[in-house]
């Protein structure tokens, strides 16, 4: 069955760094989301993507985020310069219909 | 607004025990999705159930079942014989239509602890 998958499954990075979370959508999705979920709290919108631009943000998803699918395959969300507040497990999903899957999740921890 | 409400933050039941995990949601939305899944330590988020607006009909799979009722925008989870395998965060989630796209709405998950 197919699966969206993620990488790296754990970042460790240097606040102020750039990170960049990387996902493998399932093949034919068109819709893409990334997620973002802090230690102990609820899964939280972050970003959806569809047509190679934004279609809604949150307002989590601040200058200091972005996206792309910069190989037509892999879609990406950089975070330009890391804080400590950004440690947390983000997930990517992707769409067909009207069902999201989701892909296991990358945990950064900034320190 | 939309918002999902899961006021129980933490349960703890010895195992075999049937347990209830409510999930109260808000919407205006006539057209809607409300899903449940399931996080064990490992941290991925496990599908377990996705329902339309339109179906109100009560679901059964296994020890698992749910309880949607519009009157009172509920979609409860029940495990029945609850096993140690069971424990995991719960999460019920929302999702909306905005501009062709379906964000989910999360509520703040509920612990459910099992024991032997």
């Amino acid at each position: 069955e197919p699966e969206v998958t993620q990488t790296p499954s754990h970042q460790v990075t240097q606040m102020g760094q750039e990170v960049i979370l990387r996902c493998v959508p399932i093949s034919n999705h068109l819709y893409f989301y990334w997620y973002r979920q802090i230690l102990g709290q609820k899964v939280e919108f972050l970003v959806s993507f569809y047509n190679n631009e934004i279609s809604e943000k949150s307002e989590i998803f601040d200058d200091q985020f972005s996206v792309e699918r910069p190989d037509g395959s892999n879609f990406t969300l950089k975070i330009r310069s890391t804080k400590l507040e950004d440690s947390a497990m983000y997930f990517c999903a992707t769409q067909t219909g009207n069902e999201q899957f989701f892909g296991p999740g990358t945990r950064l921890t900034v320190l | 607004a939309q918002k999902v409400t899961q006021a129980q933050t933490e349960i703890s039941v010895v195992e075999k025990e049937d347990v209830t995990l409510d999930c109260v949601y808000e919407t205006r939305d006539t057209t809607y999705y409300l899903f449940w899944y399931k996080q064990p330590p490992s941290g991925e988020l496990v599908f377990l159930i996705r329902r339309n607006s339109f179906d109100e009909q009560n679901e059964i799979s296994g020890r698992y079942s749910w309880n949607f009722q519009k009157s009172t925008s509920s979609f409860n989870f029940t495990i029945t014989a609850s096993q140690v395998v069971d424990s995991a965060v719960y999460f019920c989630a929302l999702s909306l239509t905005t501009s062709g796209t379906y964000k989910y709405i999360f509520g703040t998950g509920t612990r459910l602890k099992v024991l032997a």
